[in-house]
């Protein structure tokens, strides 16, 4: 089955710096996927996905890139603020299933 | 309609009792799913709905566990004879059929004592 890993698992940056956040994947067969904030007390929420046919997407502050061929796929937060600190998920489908694989999260901390 | 509900937000309970989350998803989304996070984890699947039908389960359903979707609407997802092992974040999330992009809940947060 589908196997995610993400690293780092934590990881500060000053304000206005950027973030990346990378996971790697095992099913070749995967072709969506999502990125998830989750804050204290709440559930995840989606902030972004890529489907496989694009290797990158953009949205505002946040872009996630993805290679195929590698198996992996990246977060990047730019001009970080006070507010992104939160944990980002990253996920992955297992073929042919409607779930999602979720990796071990990143604890983001934006530092003023 | 704003978003996926779930009640209630927290539950403690006795080891041994049975406990029952609700869970109203997105209005037009048609596919329903449970899932199961403990601290510093990310979610695991539990099980899903695609309108009332329960299509998939995980082996780390165990028979203590079910789910309804009666009308293929609201969702409730029971345990029976609690255990402490049980204590964890209850996750709901809803999606169209197609859309692999799942909507989540706030979460019910069990707590057995």
């Amino acid at each position: 089955g589908e196997n995610v890993e993400q690293h780092p698992s934590t990881l500060s940056v000053q304000e206005g710096d950027s973030a990346v956040i990378k996971c790697t994947y095992s099913d070749s067969a995967s072709n969506y996927f999502p990125w998830y904030k989750q804050e204290l007390g709440k559930g995840p929420q989606l902030i972004i996905d890529i489907r496989s046919n694009v290797g990158e997407k953009k949205d505002q502050r946040i872009a996630v890139t993805l290679n195929k061929t590698a198996k992996h796929f990246s977060l990047h937060i730019t001009e970080t603020q006070p507010e992104d600190s939160a944990v980002y998920f990253c996920a992955a489908p297992r073929a042919r299933a409607q779930k999602l694989v979720f990796g071990q999260g990143t604890r983001l901390t934006i530092n003023p | 309609d704003t978003g996926v509900s779930q009640d209630p937000r927290h539950k403690i309970t006795k080891r041994g009792q049975n406990v029952t989350f609700r869970c109203d998803p997105i209005s037009e989304h048609n596919r329903l799913y449970w899932y199961r996070q403990t601290l510093g984890q990310g979610p695991e699947f539990l099980t899903y709905f695609q309108n009332e039908a329960q299509l998939e389960k995980s082996r780390l359903l165990s028979d203590r566990f079910s789910a309804e979707r009666p009308k293929g609407s609201f969702s409730t997802l029971e345990i029976q004879r609690t255990e402490q092992g049980d204590s964890a974040m209850y996750l709901c999330a809803s999606s169209l059929e197609g859309n692999m992009g799942a909507f989540f809940g706030q979460g019910t947060r069990l707590t057995v004592v």
